[in-house]
């Protein structure tokens, strides 16, 4: 079945640790991007990439790192220097470019992460 | 910056009735418009994708309208169902220049459909 997968679907991290989120997609889509979920605010975009070895900042980049290295796979780090980390972390991706491109967003399940 | 509203933020309903959700954004030169649903603890499912260019998509039980001159998309849902339930979000895609543009999300209208 062609997705997006996201994992660990749950992760506990302690103050000062970095961790890594993996998303991955066979869809072949160009573009991938990451939002941050919390109660009552909305989805918050923190990274996206419209193509391999490239990506650009959303809202919320501080405190967050990204790599995409394969057109498959866009990791999201989120290191020590996010200071409230605590929250559920949504990959998605679309078709890239215009032509014939509905531009449709695909979501992955979702991982939650949780600093004691 | 493209501000995406949508109204009301919670819907308590019975079963059976036909319900209108909206949405509303701020800019209107957008590449297309989304409804979403999500579960608790889920990710997001796409419902319906209605193109700049069109002025309504259905699917089942669902009516997506869009009017992009005044801004506005509404999401008919007819005979709820409890299965309904969800939190119910919109996105606006915009188009710059050549390029898809990023999408802007509302923060969703939580539904309860009770038996």
């Amino acid at each position: 079945d062609g997705g997006i997968t996201q994992s660990p679907k749950y992760l506990f991290r302690k103050e000062g640790q970095n961790v890594t989120l993996s998303c991955e997609q066979n869809l072949n889509h160009d573009a991938m991007y990451w939002y941050r979920q919390d109660p009552g605010q909305g989805l918050r975009l923190i990274y996206y990439s419209q193509i391999v070895n490239d990506f650009q900042k959303g809202d919320i980049a501080e405190g967050y790192s990204v790599s995409r290295e394969k057109k498959e796979s866009f990791p999201l780090t989120v290191t020590s220097a996010q200071k409230n980390p605590t929250a559920f972390y949504l990959c998605a991706s679309s078709i890239g470019g215009l032509a014939g491109n509905t531009g449709e967003l695909f979501f992955g399940e979702g991982s939650r992460l949780t600093v004691l | 910056k493209q501000e995406v509203t949508q109204i009301p933020a919670a819907l308590s309903v019975p079963e059976g009735e036909n319900l209108v959700l909206n949405c509303s954004f701020t800019d209107s030169a957008i590449y297309n418009l989304q409804w979403f649903r999500q579960d608790p603890g889920k990710g997001l499912t796409s419902l319906l994708l209605i193109q700049s260019s069109q002025r309504e998509q259905t699917s089942g039980r669902l009516n997506a309208s869009l009017d992009k001159s005044s801004g506005r998309s509404t999401l008919y849902i007819a005979a709820s169902q409890p299965g309904d339930s969800a939190t119910y979000l919109c996105a606006v895609r915009l188009l710059r220049g050549s390029t898809l543009g990023r999408l802007y999300f509302g923060r969703g209208t939580q539904l309860t459909v009770w038996p």
